[in-house]
């Protein structure tokens, strides 16, 4: 079965330290993989995606993601966390490449920074 | 562009009312999308609707809740009757062909007592 798993329910992290939120998804083919973020009584923003090239992927608000197809993961980073960045964190995939077809999303990982 | 719309922001009703929620997609997008999202489930695909075409609706949960899109700027999620274990934020999304990602709306919070 397709799908994505964020194993961790929440992430503290000290405001200034690097963080890591992780993701490892099952999908058959090359998937499109996507970050999104969820503050307070709002809707999903998008952070980044990965299509193909780069396995580093750099988006939005210096968050960055690294693509592992051996270990199927897409893990979330940032060098340096603010405390701005305290909210939930989805991480999302395409099954099928090229074409089109519905976002999978994991159960979402709430990060919690610090100061 | 003003991104997704959607109205109520929030909606309270009694058990056995119907419910319409509703949407306007980003001008120019041909994909919509309707989630809904609770603590139990997190993020449900209820249905997605391409060039105004409902392309798979499997995660509706039953017969109360129907969805429609008669134009490309505009679509509704109903349910008739509502049920409290239906209270939940509801959000539409909606995309360009090409996978580039998902524009959410800020969503409606339904709570059904």
């Amino acid at each position: 079965a397709q799908s994505v798993a964020q194993p961790e329910d929440q992430v503290n992290v000290a405001e200034g330290n690097p963080l890591t939120v992780k993701c490892t998804y099952s999908v058959s083919g090359n998937p499109y993989l996507f970050w999104y973020v969820q503050y307070p009584n709002r809707g999903l923003q998008f952070l980044l995606k990965y299509i193909t090239g780069d396995n580093l992927v750099k988006g939005s608000y210096g968050f960055e993601a690294e693509f592992n197809k051996s270990q199927t993961s897409f893990h979330l980073k940032k060098p340096s966390a603010l405390v701005s960045d305290s909210a939930l964190y989805f991480c999302a995939v395409s099954p099928i490449s090229g074409g089109y077809n519905k976002l999978i999303f994991g159960a979402g990982t709430r990060l919690a920074v610090h100061p | 562009d003003a991104g997704v719309i959607q109205s109520p922001r929030h909606e309270v009703t009694e058990m056995g009312q119907e419910v319409t929620l509703r949407c306007k997609p980003i001008s120019g997008h041909d994909y919509l999308f309707w989630y809904r999202q609770t603590m139990m489930r997190g993020l449900e695909l209820l249905i997605y609707f391409n060039n105004n075409v409902p392309i798979d609706d499997s995660g509706m949960p039953e017969d109360r809740f129907s969805a429609k899109m008669p134009n490309a700027s505009f679509s509704t999620l109903k349910i008739q009757p509502s049920e409290p274990r239906d209270s939940a934020v509801y959000f539409c999304a909606s995309s360009l062909r090409g996978n580039y990602g998902y524009t959410f709306g800020s969503g409606t919070r339904l709570t059904v007592v």
